[in-house]
């Protein structure tokens, strides 16, 4: 089953607006941790935000915050005053809870490339 | 400066070859692991491993080896068992056992079959 879902594919977004990010994950554990990473056209990964399952206020990091709503289980990204070069594929991600075993690893979902055009 | 370094960048391999992708990391990390990303395509889990000298298989492991006798390192071979090898692979590592801590990411090796 998914477990993460970016329902969109492509957005393309006004220099210095805002733009919103989909993210909606499924999870029977009470413990996790949700992600946003960046994939410029390098192919490097780079990380963004984090928002835990406990966290009782929405994550932000500079122009990068999360819109967590737990009972819709969703994490969306917001980027504040894009810029060009926020261009890139973004990845929501999610780690389940519990020490070791494959509840560690990172699931990732497919992906929103985001255009920022001047 | 820490970080994670795979190598090569660029990657070319023939029909019925095998082929190591090479990982190596300096943060002291316990936990490692193996993305592939095709185009289009989130990143899917090839291997993992928490522990020198232990790994468990991911979503997609057929075709591919791994071993992990040292901590800092993690190589990838994908075998001729694989199908269909041209893709993206990513190395990542994270400290184990701390939920809230993100994983660190390569700089991707690009394979292609010739």
């Amino acid at each position: 089953a998914q477990k993460i879902t970016q329902t969109q594919p492509g957005m393309f977004v006004q220099e210095k607006e805002a733009v919103t990010l989909d993210c909606t994950y499924d999870t029977s554990d009470q413990s996790y941790g949700l992600f946003w990473y960046k994939q410029p056209s390098s192919g490097e990964m780079i990380f963004l935000i984090y928002q835990g399952s406990y966290d009782e206020q929405n994550a932000t990091e500079g122009r990068y915050s999360l819109n967590f709503q737990k009972a819709r289980k969703s994490a969306n990204l917001v980027i504040s005053a894009s810029q060009l070069g926020d261009s890139a594929m973004y990845f929501c991600a999610m780690r389940e809870g519990g020490y070791g075993g494959s509840q560690g690893n990172l699931i990732f979902g497919k992906g929103t490339k985001l255009s920022v055009k001047p | 400066d820490g970080g994670i370094t795979q190598s090569p960048k660029y990657l070319f391999r023939k029909e019925g070859q095998n082929v190591t992708l090479s990982c190596e990391q300096n943060l002291n990390h316990d936990a490692m692991y193996w993305y592939r990303q095709d185009p289009g395509q989130g990143l899917r889990l090839i291997y993992y491993s928490q522990i020198v000298n232990d790994f468990q298989k991911g979503d997609i492991a057929e075709g591919y080896s791994v071993s992990r006798e040292k901590k800092e390192s993690f190589p990838l071979t994908v075998t001729s068992a694989q199908k269909n090898p041209t893709a993206f692979y990513l190395c990542a590592s994270s400290r184990q056992g701390d939920r809230a801590r993100e994983a660190f990411f390569g700089q991707g090796t690009r394979l292609t079959v010739v």
